[in-house]
């Protein structure tokens, strides 16, 4: 099994739709929870962090972790097509320990 | 303005080569990292540092070198013992994981 696991996609969706990206996780030492989006032939960007369980809203973007079923979310409202993106999760334990990355889900948003 | 830097954008190395790729921040962070991205392969740590002149192999080093002799630069050398070092290489600084990854624009590597 996979540290973190995370559906590939791609995901194409209307404009306007409500998207709901998904990553479960093995490893119960993980504490802080990201989500980074990804324009085509670019670096990462930094969207959504998030400390142990809960949620955290920004904009059109909510991200929710449940650390007792090892699963986090993030939810899309009013998607844009400026939304098309590729959407990675990453997570972390305390400590030095690199990031570890789920492998991305790639989102298209139909105008 | 503060960032991470990469160069080049794109670089073309010949069979039985060695190119060296550019990372360079001015964010002033302690720790930095270097990821090989395949197409549905997501990211794969190359090599991280923490701490100058100290760097610790990913789950992909081999065929890698890295040095880290300034807090700045985190320079990536791919070398002839690659054998499939066709990717985009992003390089990432941060002041600690849990505070989240910088990443650089990236730079795509052919062989030709």
């Amino acid at each position: 099994q996979k540290e973190v696991e995370q559906d590939p996609g791609p995901l194409s969706v209307p404009e306007g739709a409500i998207v709901s990206l998904n990553c479960t996780y093995s490893n119960s030492a993980f504490q802080y929870f990201m989500w980074y989006r990804q324009y085509s032939r670019k670096g990462p960007e930094l969207l959504m962090y998030t400390y142990s369980s809960g949620n955290k809203e920004d904009g059109r973007f909510t991200a929710q972790v449940d650390k007792s079923s090892k699963y986090i979310s993030l939810f899309i409202r009013d998607s844009q097509p400026s939304d098309s993106a590729t959407y990675l999760c990453a997570m972390s334990s305390a400590g030095n320990t690199p990031l570890v990355f789920g492998k991305g889900t790639r989102l298209s948003v139909i105008a | 303005d503060g960032g991470i830097t990469q160069s080049p954008k794109y670089l073309f190395r010949k069979e039985g080569q060695n190119v060296t790729l550019s990372c360079e921040q001015n964010l002033n962070h302690d720790a930095m990292y270097w990821y090989r991205q395949d197409p549905g392969q997501g990211l794969r740590l190359i090599y991280y540092s923490q701490i100058v002149n100290d760097f610790q192999k990913g789950d992909i080093a081999e065929g890698y070198s890295v040095s880290r002799e300034k807090k700045e630069s985190f320079p990536l050398t791919v070398t002839s013992a690659q054998k499939n070092p066709t990717a985009f290489y992003l390089c990432a600084s941060s002041t600690g994981p849990s505070y989240g990854y910088t990443f650089g624009s990236g730079t795509r590597l052919t062989v030709v």
